[in-house]
């Protein structure tokens, strides 16, 4: 089944402990993202990746760090947690690039930073 | 400027009729995609329905339709006949060339029995 996927689904974590959430796709697609959702300002894109070893910054990448050592596998990084990074994450993945491409979301990661 | 408007927070429509979520998008760009997704109370991001810039006409998926008004810069989703399980978050959502997709801020549909 092609799907993307995240780890963990939930967690809560004290300011400043590092945390990784893990995003995996099988689909072989090129671009993958990492947005976060907060209520009332919809969905919000932090940083995507173009292909492995290429990342850029989405519209709010501060206090984030990503990687892309292999195609399928775009982890998010938070060094030092803070309470404002309290959201719903999504990682997604997509396959060509251009503006018709159909994005596809994982499952989402419900983090809270105490 | 926003580049997606939903103004919108919250619908109500009785089951069985059909409802239309308005949805205004901002670009200077000649292409560009329109996409709806849905969002459940579980959280996860559903893609409903998908239209280009220039297609000449409106795209449908079973009950969803994309009412495309170019000159308007409006893409409305129209969902006919609506069942308890389309109570949800709906995003309207648009993306200028290979990088970012710009999201509104979402209108919650509620489905009365």
């Amino acid at each position: 089944e092609a799907q993307v996927t995240q780890n963990p689904r939930y967690l809560i974590t004290v300011t400043g402990k590092k945390l990784t959430v893990t995003c995996s796709q099988n689909m072989n697609h090129e671009y993958m993202s990492w947005y976060r959702q907060d209520p009332g300002l919809g969905l919000r894109q932090i940083y995507y990746s173009m292909n492995v070893e290429v990342t850029d910054k989405g519209d709010v990448p501060e206090g984030y760090k990503v990687s892309r050592k292999e195609k399928r596998n775009f982890p998010l990084i938070l060094e030092s947690p803070s309470p404002n990074q309290t959201s719903l994450y999504f990682c997604a993945s997509r396959a060509r690039g251009d503006y018709t491409d159909t994005q596809y979301f994982g499952p989402g990661t419900r983090l809270t930073v105490l | 400027a926003q580049k997606i408007t939903q103004t919108q927070p919250g619908m109500f429509v009785q089951e069985k009729e059909a409802v239309t979520l308005d949805c205004t998008y901002d670009t200077s760009d000649p292409s560009y995609g329109l996409f709806w997704y849905k969002q459940p109370s579980s959280g996860e991001m559903i893609f409903l329905i998908y239209q280009g810039s220039y297609d000449q006409q409106n795209a449908t998926e079973g009950r969803y339709s994309l009412n495309f008004q170019k000159a308007r810069k409006s893409a409305n989703l129209v969902i006919s006949a609506s069942q308890l399980g389309d109570s949800a978050m709906y995003f309207c959502a648009m993306r200028e060339g290979p990088n970012n997709l710009f999201f509104g801020t979402g209108t919650r549909l509620t489905v009365i029995p």
